[in-house]
């Protein structure tokens, strides 16, 4: 357990569909991260907050769109989805931003896009 | 950007060292190394961290060479449940936003 949970840990959806993956974290933390990782592939930075604002937005496609409404809270919003958006993704936190902060990551939510 | 090159995969037997070594040779002076591992469909968890020479703690100890372009993790006596990826995760002190770059990954496997 890391204090960090997401929700739901399994999706599938359609190429059509709009769902949102939901991030929730119990540490008091000031930066919140979405990563995807996909088969056999690094960790891939997606989105990055600190303090509720986006402090980087790593070319992700539009179809991809995140909300942080409060320090505890990070959604992705997801619309319009390819086959190839299928991957694992990972939500994480950490005090404040920058590498000697010990980013605590989510058990992710496993989404298949059909 | 300090970009992170690890290899793809190592096998190791229980009890043996294990020596991961990552290579960064852009790191910038303010950056720090952190090493993390991730079972599978598991997110990663911090396993140790170090700016330069030597750091250990109860899991691993970590080198980072004077010229601070390399560093090795070094997991004592390994087990099969250290089984796991271990990514190298080279980036600024502070803020640095989507600078936090994870490499590869080793695939480590350990069998009896």
């Amino acid at each position: 357990e890391t204090g960090v949970t997401q929700t739901p840990r399994h999706l599938v959806m359609g190429m059509t569909n709009k769902k949102s993956l939901k991030c929730e974290q119990h540490l008091g933390h000031n930066a919140m991260y979405w990563y995807k990782q996909s088969a056999k592939k690094p960790l891939e930075l997606m989105f990055v907050y600190s303090l509720e604002e986006r402090v980087e937005n790593n070319s992700v496609p539009s179809r991809f769109s995140p909300e942080c409404p409060n320090s505890s809270h990070l959604f992705l919003h997801l619309h319009t989805l390819q086959p190839e958006d299928s991957a694992l993704y990972l939500c994480a936190s950490s005090q404040d931003l920058g590498s000697r902060e010990t980013q605590y990551f989510g058990p992710g939510t496993r989404l298949l896009v059909l | 950007l300090a970009k992170t090159t690890q290899p793809i995969s190592m096998d190791s037997y229980e009890g043996q060292e294990v020596n991961i070594t990552c290579s960064h040779n852009n790191i910038a002076t303010n950056d720090y190394i952190t090493w993390y591992q991730q079972f599978p469909s598991q997110g990663p968890r911090f396993i140790i961290q170090g700016y330069k020479t030597k750091v250990t703690n109860e899991v691993a100890s970590l080198f980072i060479p004077a010229d601070r372009k390399s560093s090795t993790l070094s997991l004592p006596r390994v087990s099969l449940s250290d089984t796991a990826v271990y990514y190298c995760l080279v980036g600024p002190l502070t803020g640095g936003g989507n600078k936090l770059t994870f490499g590869t990954g080793t695939q480590l496997k350990v069998e009896l």
